[in-house]
């Protein structure tokens, strides 16, 4: 079965601290992975998109990590603003998307 | 600015008075999703259309039903709202079914209240 699992579940860092949020999964023929944060009351934003083995993509202090069963969030000295949950979601071969239940990220200035 | 709007932020409805949300893109986009998202779970899918093709999920219960007049509007009927409905609903577009490059946009979200 299909599966997405994201660890932890809720992290708290002080402002400054790195990090990384994992989102481990099990797929049939995954197409693609991505990485989106949801702040309380709100939709998800949509932050990266990968799709095979070794590749990066960053953003101000985030970077995105693949490997064939896991992929990483890294936050490189964060701030209060960067607190969320950050949610992982894959697609399948069959185009499926599926979500995992997010990590809660608090920094505590 | 282009993007994906979901009327109401909030809902409150009775148990069992039907209920509709309202989800409309300025996007262009070919494919318009829901979702349900309960407190500190994952969205789960509960139907998408590709243009106007519709697409249930096996596990979406019959309660709900969905409609997409054209392109830039979407709507979620719930039939007969149980306290077990209560949750975000969030709509999504993609450009096609992959999702690329820019993953899914999401609404919003209505917050969804059965008293």
């Amino acid at each position: 079965e299909d599966q997405v699992t994201q660890s932890p579940e809720a992290l708290r860092l002080q402002e400054g601290e790195s990090s990384s949020l994992n989102c481990s999964y099990t797929v049939s023929g995954l197409r693609g992975l991505f990485w989106y944060r949801q702040d309380p009351g709100k939709g998800p934003e949509f932050l990266f998109t990968l799709y095979s083995a070794g590749e990066e993509k960053e953003k101000e202090r985030l970077k995105a990590t693949l490997t064939k069963k896991e992929s990483f969030l890294h936050i490189t000295a964060p701030k209060p603003e960067d607190s969320a949950t950050y949610l992982c979601a894959v697609q399948a071969g069959d185009d499926k998307i599926i979500f995992g239940k997010g990590t809660r990220l608090h920094i505590l200035p | 600015d282009a993007m994906v709007i979901q009327n109401p932020r909030y809902q409150v409805t009775q148990f069992g008075k039907p209920v509709t949300l309202s989800c409309s893109q300025t996007l262009n986009h070919n494919v318009m999703y829901w979702y349900q998202q309960k407190s500190s779970q994952a969205p789960k899918l509960l139907f998408h259309y590709y243009d106007k093709d519709f697409n249930n999920e096996a596990d979406t219960p019959d309660n709900f039903q969905s409609r997409r007049p054209n392109t830039s509007f979407c709507f979620l009927d719930i039939r007969s709202p149980g306290l077990g409905d209560a949750a975000m609903y969030l709509c999504a577009t993609s450009r096609d079914s992959s999702g690329a490059p820019g993953g899914y946009t999401f609404g919003s979200g209505t917050r969804l209240t059965v008293v």
